[in-house]
């Protein structure tokens, strides 16, 4: 059975800051990652989609990176700003057509960016 | 361009009331989707998942049940709610790749 986590828990930094977030997941048979952003009360937004032959991508001052063999990828966010404060979910998807796109969540990561 | 929508909002309902939340799809079609639970301090968990119409898997055995009688339309119910159905209740949907949410319903149960 898939399981992610997350590391840390919670982040608290300055405004400027350059930071990374980790996830890891236990069975590398996955088929894409996919990072997520949750404000309080609200929905889930994609940040980043990575299929699993992809090594990394970027969007913004976002960077996510994928290393399957080892089960871990990393979001990387430069110049942190205090609108990116949030929780951050990443997100497996199995491979295999039994899958039918489902995804285990990691428990998120509360990241909090002071002026 | 794609956009899901879910109501009601927020909810708060008395134990063993009935409940109905939906969740439609706009501008995609025969789209795979999916009710997850989020609660309080802990992550979300999938709770079904639908390939097409009248086609609904359950992932964790439960109080509630799922039903998808158009293609773009899913709907989370229960008979009788308990407090533990308290929580946060998202709809997604995917095709292809990506995963996509909607708003969200706050359901609380008293």
């Amino acid at each position: 059975k898939q399981e992610v986590t997350q590391i840390p828990a919670a982040l608290s930094v300055p405004e400027g800051e350059n930071l990374v977030l980790n996830c890891s997941f236990t069975d590398s048979a996955i088929y894409n990652l996919q990072w997520f952003r949750q404000d309080p009360g609200k929905g889930l937004t994609s940040l980043l989609l990575i299929q699993s032959s992809q090594r990394e991508q970027t969007s913004g001052r976002l960077n996510a990176s994928l290393d399957k063999s080892s089960g871990r990828s990393t979001l990387y966010i430069a110049a942190s700003q205090p609108g990116d404060s949030a929780t951050y979910l990443c997100a497996v998807r199995g491979a295999g057509g039994t899958s039918y796109g489902k995804l285990t969540f990691g428990q998120g990561t509360i990241l909090t960016v002071h002026p | 361009s794609q956009t899901i929508h879910q109501w009601p909002a927020t909810l708060v309902q008395p134990v063993g009331s009935p409940l109905s939340l939906e969740c439609t799809v706009e501008g995609t079609s025969n789209p795979n989707l999916y009710w997850y639970r989020q609660a309080a301090g802990r992550g979300l968990q999938l709770l079904f998942y639908s390939v097409g119409i009248g086609q609904i898997s359950s992932e964790v055995p439960q109080n509630l049940s799922a039903s998808r009688p158009q293609d773009r339309q899913f709907i989370l119910s229960s008979k009788k709610l308990l407090l533990s159905d308290s929580g946060f209740y998202l709809c997604a949907w995917n095709k292809y790749n990506e995963q996509f949410f909607g708003p969200g319903t706050r359901l609380t149960v008293l």
